[in-house]
């Protein structure tokens, strides 16, 4: 198995600009998260889906981000408009629901200008 | 959830035992002991976890006190590819487990 699949792997923007990261978790798992990491804050959990469906979205910063899994291996994380303090590292993670072990990808590192 | 308590930082020689403590002092009955690690510009890994008895495996040992208040992982023959940050996570079962919480965790240097 790939293993946990994100792109971009690095995105570059300016301020006020979309931005849409993606996440194909590992086939099979029904459970999928997105974190941020800062240096400030450290690894932060944003949203997590079970079954497609969000379950816990109360780590989502504000409005301007939003988060879908149209499919069991498909899922987005959307900033519109984005800002400077949005830079950071994006990870996606998936496991089988009942599962213990989260499987990370390897981050999509976003700067906004 | 119960908040855990780490070193912010540890040296270890390479070809020696790495011992990283961790206290969970409120820990409930439910809640049980992971470790994962983040390597530098990569996702977390998982390493290990366990409720109240020791637990091995090809990567570490997790030694959890009897009263579960604290735990220590045990990397057997530290390498210089164990340099990382490594996270103690209490985390409770649930039908479906749910999220992680990290905290600023140890960093682990391995040096030659």
């Amino acid at each position: 198995d790939a293993g946990v699949i994100q792109s971009p792997r690095h995105e570059v923007t300016e301020m006020g600009q979309e931005v849409t990261l993606r996440c194909k978790p590992i086939s099979g798992h029904n459970s999928l998260f997105w974190y941020r990491q800062t240096m400030m804050r450290g690894l932060e959990l944003l949203i997590y889906f079970n079954n497609n469906v969000p379950i816990d979205d109360s780590g989502m910063p504000e409005d301007r981000f939003s988060a879908k899994m149209p499919n069991a291996s498909f899922s987005t994380l959307k900033i519109q408009p984005s800002e400077p303090r949005d830079s950071a590292v994006y990870f996606c993670a998936s496991s089988l629901m009942g599962g213990e072990t989260q499987y990370f990808g390897p981050g999509t590192r976003l700067l906004v200008l | 959830d119960a908040k855990t308590t780490q070193p912010p930082s540890m040296d270890c020689a390479e070809g020696r035992a790495a011992n990283l403590p961790c206290n969970h002092s409120t820990i409930s009955g439910n809640e049980y002991v992971y470790w994962y690690r983040q390597i530098h510009s990569q996702g977390p890994q998982y390493i290990i976890h366990g409720l109240k008895n020791n637990e091995t495996n090809e990567m570490a040992s997790l030694i959890i006190t009897e009263d579960r208040k604290s735990s220590t992982l045990i990397l057997p023959h530290a390498t210089l590819r164990d340099t990382a940050v490594y996270y103690c996570i209490v985390r409770p079962k649930t039908d479906s487990w749910g999220k992680l919480q990290f905290g600023a965790g140890t960093q682990v240097v391995v040096t030659p």
